[in-house]
Order: C-alpha cells, then sequence, then structure tokens
C-alpha cells in the first residue's frame, strides 16, 4: 500500500532533549517536505527536498534541522526543542513538486 | 515574502447550497495553486492549477485560477455534510524558490444536514 509513515504519532517531551520525528515514503517520490500547522495558521512549510541530499528552507525552519540521506526517509530533527515548537506535523511526498503530494497521519508534539 | 489569503474563515451552509471559497495570492516566480480538503486528519489533494481560466472540476467540485487578478475560487454545488471540511490553498513557487509551498490559514465549511 502506498503511504507515508510518520513516528511517533505522539510525543509530550521538555525544553531542549533532542528528538526526531520520522517520515518514511514507500512510492520513489523525489519531493518531500515537512509542515507545521497550528490554529488559525493553516500549514506551514519548515522543509522541503527535491531529492537526495537536496534541502531547502520553507517558511518556518528556525529551530529544525532535516537530513535527506536516502530517497525514503526525511527526518525532522528539533536539536533544542522550545514550547512554541508545540504543534501539529506533516510530513508529505509527491514524484514531483506540485504534483499530487501524500501526506502521513501527522505528529502531535508538545514541548513543556 | 510569498502570502496566500483565504476568505471567508469559515462558512456555515445547509445542505444543498452552493458555496465559492476565494483564495488571492502575493507570489513571486508563481508557479501553480492547489487545493487541499482536511477533514479530521491529513490533508487531501483536490486540484492543481498553472493556467487562467481553466476549470478544473471532479465530480461536484470545481476550481479555476485567475493569474492576471491573482486569485483562485473553489466552488462546491449541492453540497453535503461530508463536505464539512478545512479547505486549503496552497501556492507553488518557481525559480530558487521551485518546491517552495506557502499555504494560506483555510477555510472552515461547516455543511448542516
Amino acid at each position: 500500500e502506498a503511504q507515508v509513515t510518520q513516528n511517533p504519532r505522539y510525543l509530550i517531551t521538555v525544553t531542549g532533549k533532542k528528538l526526531t520525528v520520522t517520515c518514511s515514503q514507500n512510492m520513489n517520490h523525489e519531493y518531500m517536505s515537512w509542515y507545521r500547522q497550528d490554529p488559525g495558521l493553516g500549514l506551514r512549510q519548515i522543509y522541503y527536498s527535491m531529492n537526495v541530499e537536496v534541502t531547502d528552507k520553507g517558511d518556518v525552519p528556525e529551530g529544525y534541522k532535516v537530513s535527506r540521506k536516502e530517497k525514503r526517509n526525511f527526518p525532522l530533527i528539533l536539536e533544542s526543542p522550545s514550547p512554541n515548537q508545540t504543534s501539529l506535523y506533516f510530513c508529505a511526498s509527491s514524484f514531483l513538486v506540485g504534483d499530487t503530494q501524500y501526506f502521513g497521519p501527522g505528529t502531535r508534539l508538545t514541548v513543556l | 515574502e510569498d502570502k496566500v489569503v483565504q476568505s471567508p474563515l469559515s462558512l456555515v451552509v445547509h445542505e444543498g447550497d452552493t458555496v465559492t471559497l476565494n483564495c488571492s495570492y502575493e507570489v513571486t516566480n508563481f508557479r501553480s495553486l492547489l487545493w487541499y480538503k482536511q477533514e479530521k486528519k491529513a490533508p487531501t489533494f483536490l486540484f492543481m492549477l498553472t493556467s487562467s481560466g481553466i476549470e478544473k472540476k471532479s465530480g461536484r467540485l470545481s476550481s479555476i485560477l485567475d493569474k492576471k487578478e491573482l486569485f483562485s475560487i473553489l466552488n462546491i454545488t449541492a453540497t453535503q455534510t461530508g463536505d464539512s471540511a478545512v479547505y486549503l490553498c496552497a501556492t507553488n513557487a518557481g525559480g530558487t524558490s521551485y518546491g517552495k509551498l506557502t499555504f494560506g490559514q483555510g477555510t472552515i465549511l461547516t455543511v448542516h444536514p
């Protein structure tokens, strides 16, 4: 089954404790992207990747890192999480930019 | 800075009504505009628009883009309760920002029986 998976689905952590949210797709898509969703603000793009080893900043990259060492995986790293990073995070992928994007189920992160 | 604004922010209608959702944008190197539907989970893709004046249709949903006036509309005819969702509009930039997607705040549509 074609899908985008994210782990964990829910995470409660404390300020400053490094964490990684994994994202994996099984569709051989070239384009992958991370978003955060906050009430009243819609989706905001954090980082995106056009292909392996190619990543670029979206609108809200501060406090986040990503890597794309393999085509299928695009982890989101929070080196020192802060409470303002409490949000719902979505990973998405598509074959090309602008194609139908497949979204993962979301990760709800709470930073205390 | 690229900007996408949706209106209205919230809309409540009854089944059978027709609704029009608006999306205006200011984007450097505009490439395409996308519409998504989000129910209680992840967004699902509806349409991608790249050319002015060409209507895209899928069942009761249709959408059109005006690149001169920088907006798009999403129409839903004969609404059903299953159309209740958040509708998101996004633009895709080209040039050095190719791959960057900017979303609007979304329109919350509620359809009552």
